[in-house]
C-alpha cells in the first residue's frame, strides 16, 4: 500500500520568502509528527498531531514555524519568512495509534529544503 | 532532557566480520529505544524496538539499564547492511512518543 508521502521533495527558497511543506500521512493513522533533520545530524523532533489536534509543538524552533491539520489527515509545516539556518530536510511520519504500546512510527522520504 | 550518544560517524568493516554499533542514552525514566535505519536513496524505517526483543536482519540489540546503553550487534557483516543507522529514545510526554535521535552512525561493509 502507499506509504506516507511528501511534497514537494525539493525546495529552494530565497531567504524571506515563505514555504508550505505537505504531508500525506497512511490513511487511517492517527498520529501525525513532523521532524527536522540537519546535515549531518539526526531528525529532530518539531510538533505533534493527534487527529487534528496539535498536542506538542515543543520543538518548533521559533515563531516563524507553524504546523497544522485541519481535518486530521494532510498535514502542512509553513515556515515564514525563512533564514539559511531553516535549511534542512523535514521529515513526516505518521502512526497507527497514540500513546502506548509505542506504535511504530513511518516516515515519509522528506523534503530537503535549501534557502539561498 | 533526554539525549541519545553514537560516538561513531563512521563504522567499517569487513564482510563477515562482527557488528557493533555504540548507542548511549540519558533519561530519568524508563525509556523505550529503538534503531532506525536507512539504506542509499530510502526513507528512514524501524529496524527493531527494544521491547521486542528480536532479531531482525541478523541485528540484535540489548538494552543495558546500568550501562545506559543500547548498542547494535551483528555476528556477521553483509555488505547489503551497508546504511545509515540511528538510534533513537521515545518518551511519552501525554502529546505522542516523539523520538529523541542520535546523531546516526555510516556502517560500511566491504568486501
Amino acid at each position: 500500500g502507499a506509504g506516507v508521502s511528501q511534497s514537494p521533495r525539493y525546495k529552494v527558497a530565497k531567504r524571506g520568502q515563505d514555504v508550505a511543506l505537505r504531508c500525506d500521512p497512511i490513511s487511517g493513522h492517527v498520529s501525525l509528527f513532523w521532524y527536522q533533520q540537519a546535515l549531518g545530524q539526526g531528525p529532530e523532533f518539531l510538533t505533534y498531531f493527534q487527529n487534528e489536534a496539535q498536542l506538542d509543538k515543543s520543538g518548533l524552533p521559533s515563531d516563524r514555524f507553524f504546523a497544522e491539520r485541519p481535518e486530521g489527515s494532510v498535514s502542512t509545516l509553513k515556515i515564514q519568512r525563512t533564514q539559511q539556518e531553516d535549511s534542512a530536510v523535514y521529515l513526516c511520519a505518521s502512526s497507527t495509534g497514540a500513546g502506548t504500546p509505542n506504535y511504530e512510527q513511518y516516515f515519509g522520504p522528506g523534503t530537503r529544503l535549501t534557502v539561498t | 532532557a533526554q539525549r541519545v550518544t553514537q560516538p561513531e560517524k563512521l563504522l567499517s568493516v569487513f564482510k563477515g566480520a562482527p557488528v557493533e554499533l555504540k548507542c548511549n542514552y540519558s533519561y530519568s525514566g524508563s525509556p523505550e529505544l529503538f534503531w532506525y535505519v536507512q539504506y542509499s536513496r530510502q526513507r528512514l524505517q524501524l529496524l527493531l524496538r527494544h521491547i521486542s526483543r528480536e532479531s531482525i536482519k541478523g541485528f540484535t540489540a540489548d538494552l543495558n539499564k546500568g550501562e545506559t546503553s543500547f548498542h547494535l550487534k551483528k555476528p556477521f557483516a553483509q555488505e547489503e547492511d551497508s546504511a545509515m543507522y540511528y538510534c533513537a529514545l521515545s518518551r511519552d510526554t501525554g502529546g505522542g512518543n516523539k523520538l529523541t535521535f542520535g546523531t546516526g552512525t555510516q556502517l560500511k561493509v566491504e568486501l
